[in-house]
This record gives C-alpha cells, sequence and structure tokens, in this order.
C-alpha cells in the first residue's frame, strides 16, 4: 500500500530561523512522483513541486530546497531564512501512474513562522 | 488560459439538502480528480473521471456521493441529503491525460458547511 507519514504535526519557529519539514513515504512501485503543496490560511492548495522517482538531484528554489533520499523514502522541505509569509500547512504528497496518478496526501505539517 | 475553476467556493446547506459542486477543468484537460479534505486532516482522493466515464471510484462513499463529468459542460460532485459529518472542502483536479505521470492542476475548492 502507498503512504505518506509526515510525523510533524505542529512546528513553531522564530521568523528568519531555518526549518525542515519531514517527509516519509510508502511504494512498491519503481515509479513514482513526489510532491510538496502549501495550504495557506485562505484554504487553496499552492504547488510547490513534483519529483519523479528517477532524479534524486536535490533541488533548491530561492529559499525552498528539497532533498530526495530513496535510500531513507524520505523527500524533506527546508525553508531557509523563514518569514512569516510562510506560515501555512504542508502537505507532502505521492502518486503513481500506474494507478492513475492518484495522489496520495500525507496528512500536513502547520508551521508557524513568529515575528 | 484560465486554471482549474470550481464554483461555489463556498456553499452552505443544510442537513438533508442536497449539494452540488462543479469544477471546470483547464482547457484541453479531459480528465478530473475530486479530493475531499477534512478539517484538520490532508486531502484524500475520492473518485477519478474521463469525459462520460469514471474510471475509478474507490474513494467516494458508497452511499449518496455521486460523480460525472459529461462530454459537455463542467464535472459535477453531488451529495445528497448531506450530514454533519459531509462538511469539508473538496477539490478538483486536472490533467490532460491519466496514468502517464502528467501533473495534476487544483481549483481553489469548494467549502461545504452543512449546518
Amino acid at each position: 500500500a502507498q503512504k505518506v507519514t509526515q510525523a510533524q504535526t505542529e512546528i513553531s519557529v522564530v521568523e528568519k530561523e531555518d526549518v525542515t519539514l519531514d517527509c516519509v513515504y510508502e511504494t512498491r512501485d519503481t515509479t513514482y512522483y513526489l510532491f510538496w503543496y502549501k495550504q495557506p490560511p485562505s484554504g487553496e492548495l499552492v504547488f510547490l513541486i513534483r519529483r519523479n522517482s528517477f532524479d534524486e538531484q536535490n533541488e533548491i528554489s530561492g529559499r525552498y530546497s528539497w532533498n530526495f533520499q530513496k535510500s531513507t523514502s524520505s523527500f524533506n522541505f527546508t525553508i531557509t531564512a523563514s518569514q512569516v509569509v510562510d506560515s501555512a500547512v504542508y502537505f507532502c504528497a505521492l502518486s503513481d501512474p500506474n494507478r492513475d496518478d492518484k495522489i496520495i496526501f500525507g496528512k500536513g505539517t502547520r508551521l508557524h513562522i513568529l515575528p | 488560459n484560465a486554471g482549474v475553476m470550481q464554483n461555489p467556493r463556498h456553499l452552505v446547506r443544510r442537513r438533508g439538502q442536497e449539494a452540488r459542486l462543479r469544477c471546470s477543468p483547464m482547457k484541453g484537460h479531459s480528465h478530473v480528480y475530486w479530493y475531499r479534505q477534512l478539517p484538520e486532516e490532508g486531502l484524500k482522493f475520492m473518485v477519478y473521471l474521463q469525459k462520460e466515464n469514471i474510471i475509478d471510484e474507490s474513494g467516494m462513499p458508497k452511499e449518496r456521493f455521486s460523480a460525472e463529468f459529461p462530454k459537455e459542460g463542467p464535472s459535477i460532485l453531488r451529495i445528497q441529503q448531506v450530514v454533519r459529518g459531509d462538511s469539508a472542502a473538496y477539490f478538483c483536479a486536472s490533467s490532460p491525460t491519466g496514468g502517464a505521470g502528467n501533473e495534476q492542476f487544483f481549483g481553489p475548492g469548494t467549502r461545504l458547511t452543512v449546518l
């Protein structure tokens, strides 16, 4: 069965600190996609990244970076120099083209950035 | 190119009434996925449709819920005789094809409140 676990339910950090959100996934398939989404208080889903299982290169986009490690089935997300606007719920997710690309979401990590 | 549109954005119903949620996919997309987000939870897959066909409804409650995606017009998620437990955010996502690793684009969601 496929599963995504975000062990951190809620995190609070002071502005400008770095913060890492953990994500561990389970799948028996060799081809899959991993995602991170942000859900701000307004409620919409904001797509952050999509990474396929064959690309283990780490990615950096501005203050955001992602560390994909197949050996530990993890896809962690780091925000550097956090800002108050980063306060949101962050979801890690997994999809499989062999299962019609249905997305399996983790339960989310609520991130509070304190001024 | 307009994104995925959902309406209404907010819907209030009394117990026992019907709720109809609409999703207009992105232009050129013929595949639609519906997800439900219960309060303080992650999104969960409900149903996957192609034009005029239900491909996978494994996440749909067995009773009171139905979905369609006609040849013309938006996809509709219909909830009959709503109960308080149906209060949730309902998101749809569209894709040009399914099962090919294509990205899904999410709409802004419909927030259903059952009084």
